[in-house]
């Protein structure tokens, strides 16, 4: 079953505009991940943040970590065309190292 | 530098046959990772590998064999492909905790 959930399930905007996804999770983890898409390629990952930080950036990334609500934001500031893809949160559960499990994704699309 | 390299891209099995999926990475990474992907479902994880010489089953082992018989190889094998294995297969590495490094993907169908 996945440990994270993807909210919205797809996320339409114009260029220009910002672009927030959220990710709940069910158990305590090490780390919260989020990876990109590109249609009919592998996944990239874009940004990690540790059970023990609030709050990371990333160039125009910026990831919230909340873990009392067991919930992440990622915000997209000024999209672009380009950053059309599916997004994917991932947890690292704590005490089980080993694996990493991904929600089911957003379909963002950023309209020229 | 070829980071995570899946082969093949592509395969058509017949129902019954059998195949396997070559995952190389040459990162010197411990963990290796077999993840399914199917539309609405996002990635499953199918067996995974904390280093040479061991395997481990993820979500949805039934129907897959893997073998880690060297750091830089894990190989996906299906003894007797179904339809319910067509899919997108993907290969990752890791170190540590640290963030995954995907291939490209293996897109198997099934028929």
């Amino acid at each position: 079953s996945q440990q994270g959930e993807e909210d919205p399930q797809a996320l339409s905007i114009q260029e220009g505009e910002n672009a927030t996804m959220n990710c709940s999770y069910k158990t305590s983890i090490n780390n919260l991940q989020w990876y990109r898409q590109n249609s009919g390629r592998g996944l990239v990952h874009l940004i990690l943040i540790r059970s023990n930080e609030r709050e990371k950036h990333s160039g125009r990334l910026r990831v919230t970590l909340d873990t009392s609500k067991k919930s992440s934001s990622l915000l997209i500031t000024a999209s672009r065309a380009a950053d059309t893809a599916s997004y994917f949160c991932a947890t690292l559960r704590t005490g089980a190292n080993s694996k990493l499990t991904f929600g089911k994704g957003i379909t963002l699309s950023v309209r020229p | 530098n070829a980071g995570v390299t899946q082969t093949p891209k592509f395969r058509v099995l017949k129902t019954g046959q059998s195949m396997t999926l070559l995952c190389a990475q040459d990162m010197n990474h411990e963990y290796m990772y077999w993840y399914r992907q199917d539309p609405g479902m996002g990635l499953r994880l199918i067996h995974y590998s904390v280093g040479e010489g061991t395997t481990a089953k993820g979500e949805v082992p039934d129907g897959y064999n893997v073998s880690r018989l060297k750091k830089q190889n894990f190989l996906l094998g299906l003894e007797s492909a179904a339809p319910s294995q067509t899919s997108v297969y993907f290969c990752a590495s890791r170190q540590t905790t640290r963030e995954l490094f995907f291939g490209e993907g293996s897109r198997l169908t099934v028929l």
